[in-house]
């Protein structure tokens, strides 16, 4: 069964970081590509990035470009995102999600999401 | 970027309704349309892509149909788990943007 288990979410206050982890099992995490889409609170679905499976190829929402750093350690069946003065909009739920294996751009499977909160 | 636009933002339905959400892209995107379902307080679930593609183990109840800028959901008879929040969002290409999303309510 695929799992994925977000984790590092928490409080933080405007302009400070966070590093966010997603943790997959269940599949061969190296062969897959893999993205962060977040929700802010009562908002709809914003993808925010995306990475290749060997980490060569990676992409930005606008909303986060120069901010945030996605990154992946396949040996460690692991997904990152460094995210760097965080705002208040930063607020949401986010979600890894595993790209479709024939069309990286469609979300199969999806974690069930950690709450980043930037406040003071 | 492509945009997505959906239609309604809402809708109150009654078990064994048939419901149909609509969903439009700002330029041509073949099939690279994908449709979610989010129930409150959990992670979004894929029930269709290349617009008319059932997900595996997702119920037949569902289908999907469009091509080019215009797609269709089509909930034939609504079932109580069906009550939830229904998102498109386009595959064509990055940022892989999604629609405002589509609230089922009970009626």
């Amino acid at each position: 069964e695929v799992q994925l288990v977000e984790a590092g979410g928490g409080l933080v206050q405007p302009g400070g970081s966070l590093r966010l982890s997603c943790a997959a099992s269940g599949f061969t995490f190296s062969r897959y590509e893999m993205n962060w889409v977040r929700q802010a609170p009562g908002k709809g679905l914003e993808w925010v990035s995306y990475i290749s499976s060997s980490g060569d190829t990676i992409y930005y929402a606008d909303s986060v470009k120069g901010r945030s750093t996605i990154s992946r350690d396949n040996a460690k069946n692991s997904l990152f995102l460094q995210m760097n003065s965080l705002r208040a909009e930063d607020t949401a739920v986010y979600y890894c999600a595993r790209s479709y294996p024939v069309v990286s751009r469609i979300f199969d499977h999806w974690g069930q999401g950690t709450v980043v909160t930037v406040s003071s | 970027d492509i945009q997505m636009t959906q239609s309604p933002s809402s809708v109150s339905a009654s078990v064994g309704d048939r419901v149909t959400i609509t969903c439009r892209a700002s330029r041509d995107i073949s099939t690279f349309l994908a449709w979610y379902q989010q129930r409150p307080g959990t992670a979004p679930k894929l029930l269709i892509y290349a617009a008319s593609n059932l997900q595996s183990g997702v119920p037949s109840r569902f289908s999907g149909s469009g091509s080019g800028t215009d797609f269709t959901l089509t909930i034939s008879s609504l079932q109580p788990d069906d009550f939830a929040t229904y998102y498109c969002q386009q595959a064509n290409s990055f940022p892989a943007h999604f629609g405002g999303g589509t609230k089922v309510e009970i009626k």
